[in-house]
């Protein structure tokens, strides 16, 4: 059975610093691999996906994440984080059949 | 591109009535449309899968009889929450998706509150 775990229910990390929201994954096969971040009375947004190649992938206002089978994570990064990047980030996986299956997300906020 | 549109955003309305949740994909034509639902603090949970013409599939525990869905367009599909109660009170959110190619792209959501 596939499953997402996002080990954090909540990230604080101050203007100006780096930032990661942490993802680890559980399926057979090769999945794909996503993140999507939703704002407060909004849907989700699509920030980046995994589906084959570079390990590294860049998205959406500045996020990438780093494809780690061996250790089976997905983890999100930004170099610098924002204010404004404070929300609710979610990481999906797609075993196929295109069903997604998330995490139960991980609560971002940026302290000015 | 690929704009998802929900209609309500919002609705509050008494126990035993029906609600009807529209999903439209704006820009493209979706062959397949999620509905979800999110639970307070809790991740969002497939409810059913739709394509266009043909009848949904629902996940496991999810009443096909309280929960119509309906795909009657490339671009349309509605969820019906049928005789509510305050335990379907949640936030519902729908995903529309042009080919198994591509991702999903989700629709705003919709706040339902059954008093």
């Amino acid at each position: 059975a596939q499953s997402v775990a996002q080990p954090e229910d909540q990230v604080n990390v101050a203007e100006g610093n780096p930032l990661t929201v942490k993802c680890t994954y559980s399926v057979s096969g090769n999945p794909y691999l996503f993140w999507y971040v939703q704002y407060p009375n909004r849907g989700l947004q699509f920030l980046l996906k995994y589906i084959t190649g570079d390990n590294l992938v860049k998205g959406s206002y500045g996020f990438e994440a780093e494809f780690n089978k061996s250790q089976t994570s997905f983890h999100l990064k930004k170099p610098s984080a924002l204010v404004s990047d404070s929300a609710l980030y979610f990481c999906a996986v797609d075993a196929g059949a295109n069903n997604l299956f998330f995490g139960t997300g991980t609560r971002l906020t940026v302290i000015p | 591109g690929a704009v998802v549109s929900q209609h309500p955003s919002r609705v509050i309305c008494k126990s035993g009535t029906s609600v009807k949740i529209e999903c439209r994909s704006l820009d493209f034509q979706a062959t397949t449309m999620f509905w979800y639902r999110q639970f307070p603090k809790k991740s969002l949970m497939l409810m059913a899968t739709s394509n266009e013409g043909s009848k949904a599939t629902y996940e496991q525990g999810v009443e096909k009889d309280k929960f119509l869905i309906n795909h009657a367009s490339l671009t349309l599909s509605t969820l019906t929450v049928t005789s509510a109660h305050p335990e379907d009170s949640s936030f519902y959110i729908c995903s529309a998706q042009e080919d198994p190619a591509n991702e999903q792209f989700f629709g705003p959501g919709t706040r339902l509150t059954v008093l």
